[in-house]
């Protein structure tokens, strides 16, 4: 079975600062890892996905993420913070079987101007 | 492609009635799955259809919920009689049966309060 953390249910940033969001999975098998965004009363959108190609992975309005099997993480950043960045953002793993997605607890980030 | 649609954006009942969501998912995707959310409990996963069929509904809270596909282009989430803990957000979700990764296509979801 597989399964996401988040660290922090909260993170703060000022506008151009780095934001640094914290995935750590657990799976059996090789992983597919996504990040989607939530912006307020809207559904989740995908910001980016991991599927065994390149560790490094960019994804829209300027976020990447980096696998890192030793770590089991896979921690979203973006080098400078936009105050249109501010939203709720979750982590997820999957097998790759349409049936068990797993969906982190979500992080809400907060950019200050 | 308009994406996933889903109706109504918001519903607002009484206790002990009956509320019916609906979902079109996006043309051509195999799975379709409803999920809710709440501050309390996060993102939950409440069933999923592959190929109009139910596959998984070991996340449906009650016997007071249920799910229908009748076709490849429609669902309903139904919950009867709804109590005041049912209020959250519920989203519809679709992906495409062959699709690797498997990303999920979300809805805009129904806000549903139950007074």
């Amino acid at each position: 079975a597989q399964s996401v953390t988040q660290l922090g249910s909260h993170v703060s940033v000022s506008e151009g600062a780095l934001v640094l969001l914290r995935c750590n999975y657990s799976s059996s098998v090789p992983p597919y890892l996504f990040w989607y965004v939530q912006y307020p009363n809207q559904g989740l959108q995908l910001l980016l996905k991991y599927t065994s190609a390149a560790t490094l992975v960019k994804g829209i309005n300027g976020f990447e993420a980096e696998f890192k099997k030793s770590e089991t993480s896979f921690h979203l950043t973006k080098p400078s913070a936009h105050m249109s960045d501010a939203a709720e953002y979750f982590c997820a793993v999957s097998s790759g079987n349409n049936n068990d997605m797993r969906f982190g607890a979500g992080t809400r980030l907060t950019v200050k101007p | 492609d308009a994406g996933v649609i889903q109706s109504p954006r918001h519903e607002v009942t009484e206790m002990g009635q009956e509320v019916t969501l609906r979902c079109k998912p996006i043309s051509g995707h195999d799975y379709l799955f409803w999920y809710r959310q709440t501050m309390m409990r996060g993102l939950e996963l409440l069933i999923y259809f592959n190929n109009n069929v139910p596959i998984d509904d070991s996340g449906m809270p009650e016997d007071r919920f249920s799910a229908k596909m009748p076709n490849a282009s429609f669902s309903t989430l139904k919950i009867q009689p709804s109590e005041p803990r049912d209020s959250a957000v519920y989203f519809c979700a679709s992906s495409p049966g062959l699709a690797i990764p498997n990303e999920q296509f979300f809805g805009p979801g129904t806000r549903l309060t139950v007074l």
